[in-house]
């Protein structure tokens, strides 16, 4: 069974640095291309970041481009998210999923909280 | 900016047949955007049920199809249950990035 667990999420003060974590197993990760998408609550969801399989391509959205960065580590199963230079619109459940383009977000986790206030 | 617009809401009665269309402010879209049709329930994750516009995955009930409408992503729902009540996203793919589309909120 796939499963995708995130972690890592709290409330941190506007300009500081988080880091989410998503472990994953139940699946070979290191063939998958990841995702983290987020969903301000009470809204509609946000992509925010993709990864290929070997890191080889990585995107952003333009709303996080420059303040986050995502990396993976296939020997450890992670996805990982590090979020700089925190905005209080960055406030949000954080999603990660697996899957491409072509064969779709298949697996989702349950997602972690950020929350950005001073 | 890229802008992905869905119905804000619809409502259908069981068992009726209802179609959620999702639209790319950058033009008609085609299946090289490889839509895919997501169900979100409260306070859970989202589920895949379509990619690459009309693929089903193992888990998608038969009711659900996904296909391309005047220039539009779609999602048809077939004798609609109960349960289908929720809001649904379609996601389109721009060449490395991805959009979700604003929603749409399905009553039964």
């Amino acid at each position: 069974e796939v499963q995708l667990v995130e972690s890592g999420g709290g409330l941190v003060q506007p300009g500081r640095s988080l880091r989410l974590s998503c472990a994953a197993s139940g699946f070979t990760f290191g063939q998958y291309a990841m995702h983290w998408v987020r969903q301000a609550p009470g809204k509609g969801l946000e992509w925010v970041s993709s990864i290929s399989w070997n890191s080889g391509n990585i995107a952003y959205a333009d709303s996080v481009k420059g303040r986050f960065t995502v990396s993976r580590d296939n020997a450890e199963n992670s996805l990982y998210l590090q979020m700089n230079s925190l905005r209080p619109e960055d406030m949000a459940f954080y999603f990660c999923a697996k899957g491409s383009f072509a064969s779709g977000f298949d697996s989702w986790g349950q997602g972690t909280l950020v929350t950005v206030s001073s | 900016q890229t802008v992905v617009t869905q119905e804000p809401s619809l409502t259908v009665s069981p068992g009726g047949t209802v179609t959620l269309t999702c639209a790319s402010s950058t033009g008609a879209v085609t299946s090289g955007y490889y839509p895919n049709w997501f169900q979100q329930k409260p306070g859970q994750a989202p589920r895949s049920l379509i990619y690459s516009t009309s693929s089903k995955h193992s888990w998608t009930p038969a009711r659900f199809s996904g296909s391309l409408l005047g220039g539009k992503a779609a999602l048809t729902l077939s004798g609609v249950l109960p349960e289908d009540e929720a809001e649904y996203y379609c996601l389109l793919y721009y060449g490395g990035a991805f959009v979700f589309g604003t929603g749409t909120k399905v009553t039964v």
